[in-house]
């Protein structure tokens, strides 16, 4: 079955300082794709970044970066020179391309908050 | 050009009742799907759908049905409505059926049981 995990229910950063946030997944499927999205309080889901399974080098998207260690089956997101407008909840999200159907399967989340 | 948009945006219903949440996807999209957002949780996948025919179906009851319309629009309805029913029910567009890609999400009905 396939799983995601995000084990910290909140995290604090001070404004322009780098931030990860923690994600372990579990699948037996050899394909698969790890997503990451931002939901504000409004309930949007922004797409952030993607990481693929055969993608040799860690996934980049401006200030977001994908620290992918496949062995630890581990998908931390890193935010780097972080914003007040960061503040939000942070998902973790993986997807099996089994059957055509497009199911994304979602951690708890981390809510992160930047201070001032 | 605008994105998935939903309605109703917010909603009361009491125990019992029945209710129809409508999705439209991005212009050009032809995959949607739903996912229900309980609080505190992330969201679980109810429903996909590709060109008017279910694609895939999350583990939720035969209360929970959904269709799409020949305009790829989208109606997910809930019948016998439950307290644990209470969640924010996003619906989420795609172009089609690309292995990988991003989900293009809206920002969801909330649906208060009573």
């Amino acid at each position: 079955a396939q799983k995601i995990t995000q084990t910290q229910p909140g995290m604090f950063v001070q404004e322009k300082e780098a931030v990860t946030l923690d994600c372990t997944y579990d699948t037996s499927d050899p394909s698969y794709g790890l997503f990451w999205y931002k939901q504000p309080s409004s309930g949007e889901m922004i797409f952030l970044i993607y990481q693929g399974s055969y993608d040799q080098q860690n996934a980049t998207e401006g200030r977001y970066s994908l620290n992918f260690q496949k062995a630890r089956k581990s998908a931390n997101l890193v935010i780097s020179a972080s914003q007040l407008g960061d503040s939000a909840m942070y998902f973790c999200a993986m997807r099996n391309p089994q059957g055509g159907s497009e199911k994304l399967v979602f951690g708890k989340g981390t809510k992160l908050t930047v201070n001032p | 050009d605008a994105g998935v948009t939903q309605s109703p945006t917010h909603l009361i219903k009491t125990r019992g009742q029945h209710v129809t949440l409508r999705c439209s996807p991005i212009s050009g999209h032809k995959s949607v799907s739903w996912y229900q957002q309980v609080l505190g949780q992330g969201p679980q996948f109810i429903f996909q759908y590709y060109e008017k025919e279910e694609r895939g179906r999350g583990n939720f009851p035969d209360r929970f049905s959904a269709r799409q319309f020949p305009n790829y629009s989208s109606e997910l309805n809930v019948n016998a409505l439950l307290l644990g029913d209470s969640a924010l029910y996003l619906c989420a567009s795609r172009p089609g059926l690309e292995v990988w890609g991003e989900l293009f999400f809206g920002e969801g009905s909330r649906l208060t049981v009573l």
